[in-house]
Order: structure tokens, then C-alpha cells, then sequence
């Protein structure tokens, strides 16, 4: 069974605040996918981020981070100088390969609030 | 180079009924999968499309169906409505199985 959980239902902070949302996951696979996925109010789920199991490399991308502890079994995604478009519902997923397929697990999203 | 897209947009329907949704697949993908996400919740998954054979089905029931064509087009159709299969529902396509999935805008189903 594989299991995402994201604590944090909802997050506010002011423009230019650095944020964290955190993802901790649960699996008895070796091998699986992470992922971010970020929905604005239009519904769409836009794709931020995959992670295999295998590296653990911190990854940075403009203002977004990722830091993926395996000892821990977390992911966690960091916004840099956050800004009022940042406003979202961010999901984490977990999948493992069943069938040849690696079908996505989500965590129940947490809403993050940016102020002006 | 289109995206996923997915129509309609919105719809409502009254328990009993029963409804199909169509999703195209971004350009250059084969594989189709459903999700079915419900107010304050994540995507749940419910069923991947390939080579027009279901290849992978979440925890739903017969109720849900669904269809591949040649194109890589899909739909998913919901038999005997419930007020409970009210939600958004996401299609998402990608090349293969093992490739970031692209959602489309989702369909917002509402069940009177």
C-alpha cells in the first residue's frame, strides 16, 4: 500500500515570504516516482516535478526547491520570495510501478494563500 | 501544440442518469488515464487507457466505464448517477505509462 500525507491543509503567508509544504510519504517499494503537481482555481493540474526513488539530488528550479530525504521519507517543496500568482493548491504523489505503469498517488493538497 | 482537453466543462445531471466525458490526449501521447477528485480532496484514480485496452483500474465501481479510440481520444462514462460521484473529473495523457502525466482542465460534474 502506498500512502502521501500532507499535513498542512492550508498555508497563508505575505508576498516574498519563503514557504514549505511538506509531503511525507509511505511505501515498501525500492523503486517509485515523486511527484508535485500544482492546481490553480482553473482546475488544471500542472506537473512541477518527478523524482525517482534512486536520487536524491535537492533540486532547484527559479523559485521553487525540492528537498527529498529518503531517512525520513519526505519530499518537501520550498517557494523562494513567494508571490501572489504562487496561489494554488500544491499536491504531492508517490507512485509505484503496477503493471508497467506508474499510476500516481496523491496526498490530499494543501492550499497555500499569498498576500499582497 | 494543444494540451489536454476535455469537454464539457461543466455539467449537471439528477441521480439515475448517466453521463459521458471526452478527453483528447496532448499531441503525441497514448495513454489516458481518469480521475475522479471530490471538493477539498486529491485526484483519485480511476482507470488508464492504452492501446485502447484498460490497463490499469482504481478502486471504483462497474458504474464507471470507459473507452479508447484509434486517435487516443478517450471517454469516461458513469452509469446510475449518485449525489456522491459529484466532483471534478481529470483526465490526464502521457506517452507510455512511465512519463509525467498532463492533466487537462477537468470536467465539473454536479449531481442533483
Amino acid at each position: 500500500a502506498q500512502k502521501v500525507t500532507q499535513a498542512q491543509t492550508e498555508i497563508s503567508v505575505v508576498e516574498k515570504e519563503d514557504v514549505t509544504l511538506d509531503c511525507v510519504y509511505e511505501t515498501r517499494d525500492t523503486t517509485y516516482y515523486l511527484f508535485w503537481y500544482k492546481q490553480p482555481p482553473s482546475g488544471e493540474l500542472v506537473f512541477l516535478i518527478r523524482r525517482n526513488s534512486f536520487d536524491e539530488q535537492n533540486e532547484i528550479s527559479g523559485r521553487y526547491s525540492w528537498n527529498f530525504q529518503k531517512s525520513t521519507s519526505s519530499f518537501n517543496f520550498t517557494i523562494t520570495a513567494s508571490q501572489v500568482v504562487d496561489s494554488a493548491v500544491y499536491f504531492c504523489a508517490l507512485s509505484e510501478s503496477s503493471g508497467g505503469s506508474y499510476i500516481p498517488t496523491f496526498g490530499r493538497g494543501t492550499s497555500l494563500i499569498v498576500h499582497p | 501544440d494543444a494540451g489536454v482537453t476535455q469537454s464539457p466543462t461543466h455539467l449537471i445531471k439528477t441521480r439515475g442518469q448517466q453521463v459521458t466525458l471526452r478527453c483528447s490526449p496532448k499531441s503525441g501521447h497514448d495513454t489516458v488515464s481518469w480521475y475522479q477528485q471530490a471538493l477539498g480532496q486529491g485526484p483519485q484514480f480511476i482507470f488508464q487507457y492504452y492501446e485502447e485496452e484498460e490497463r490499469q483500474r482504481g478502486n471504483f465501481p462497474d458504474r464507471f466505464s470507459g473507452h479508447q479510440f484509434p486517435n487516443y481520444s478517450s471517454e469516461l462514462n458513469v452509469n446510475a448517477l449518485l449525489l456522491g460521484d459529484s466532483a471534478l473529473y481529470l483526465c490526464a495523457s502521457s506517452l507510455g505509462g512511465t512519463q509525467p502525466q498532463h492533466f487537462g482542465d477537468g470536467t465539473r460534474l454536479s449531481i442533483l
